[in-house]
C-alpha cells in the first residue's frame, strides 16, 4: 500500500470548513483514498472513500488532486463532536487496513 | 448505519489464561474483521473473515489467536492463553458494500491481562 503524509495536528472553530491534507505522491492507480476518524478510543468510524474523482457524502467532502498525488478531506461545518484523529488511507481492494498516526484534529468554540 | 455490537465491553484475565470476545452483527454479513489497538498506539489488522473462513492475518495474528463464527452469528475471537502485551483495545469490524471493502466499526473490547 502506498504511505501516506498527514500533518500530526489541526486546529479549526466551531462552524468553520476543516481542511485535512494528505500526501500520497507513491499512490498507484488501481489505489483507492479512505478516510476514517477515532473519537477518543472509540472504534474508528468510515467516513469517505474515492478513486479519482471527488467524492461528497452526508459526512464529508472528499477532494482528489488530478495527479492523484494528495487529497483533502473537507468537513464543510464542524462541530466539537468533530474532534477526533483523522486517518487517510491508501489501498488496493482488499479488505485490511494500515492505520498510520493520523491527524488529530480540535475544534475549538 | 448499520453496526455490530461487542461483549463484553471490558474484560480483565490473568496471565496464560483463555479469553473469548464476541462479535455481535446487527443482521447478516459476510465479511468482518478484528483490529487490536494497544494504549497510545495506531489500531493494528489482526485478521478478516469471509464466509466463515479465514481470508488474511497479519502477523499479529499467530496460533494463539482464533476466530470463528460458531452459531453463523457470532463472530468470535480467541486467545488461548494470554500474555500481558495482549493488553489492548479490541475492535470487530464488519464488511460493507458490494465487496466489503468499507468496514464499520463496533465500540470495542477492552482487554486488560494482568
Amino acid at each position: 500500500d502506498a504511505k501516506t503524509t498527514q500533518p500530526p495536528s489541526m486546529d479549526c472553530a466551531e462552524g468553520r470548513a476543516a481542511n485535512l491534507p494528505c500526501n500520497h505522491s507513491t499512490i498507484s492507480g488501481n489505489e483507492y483514498v479512505y478516510w476514517y476518524r477515532q473519537i477518543h478510543s472509540q472504534g474508528p468510524q468510515y467516513i469517505i472513500h474515492g478513486l479519482k474523482n471527488n467524492e461528497t457524502n452526508e459526512m464529508a467532502s472528499l477532494i482528489i488532486t488530478e495527479d492523484r498525488k494528495s487529497s483533502t478531506l473537507i468537513l464543510p461545518h464542524a462541530t466539537l463532536r468533530d474532534t477526533a484523529v483523522y486517518y487517510c488511507i491508501v489501498r488496493v481492494e482488499v479488505r485490511t487496513f494500515t492505520f498510520g498516526k493520523g491527524t488529530m484534529l480540535l475544534v475549538s468554540p | 448505519e448499520p453496526e455490530v455490537t461487542q461483549t463484553p465491553s471490558h474484560q480483565v484475565t490473568q496471565m496464560g489464561q483463555e479469553v473469548i470476545l464476541r462479535c455481535v452483527p446487527i443482521s447478516n454479513h459476510l465479511y468482518f474483521y478484528w483490529y487490536r489497538q494497544i494504549l497510545g498506539q495506531k489500531v493494528e489488522f489482526l485478521v478478516s473473515f469471509y464466509n466463515n473462513e479465514i481470508s488474511e492475518k497479519s502477523e499479529i495474528f499467530d496460533d494463539q489467536f482464533s476466530v470463528e463464527r460458531p452459531d453463523g452469528s457470532n463472530f468470535t475471537l480467541k486467545i488461548r492463553s494470554t500474555k500481558l502485551e495482549d493488553s489492548a483495545m479490541y475492535f470487530c469490524a464488519r464488511g460493507w458494500g458490494p465487496q466489503g471493502y468499507e468496514q464499520y466499526f463496533g465500540p470495542g473490547t477492552r482487554l486488560t491481562v494482568t
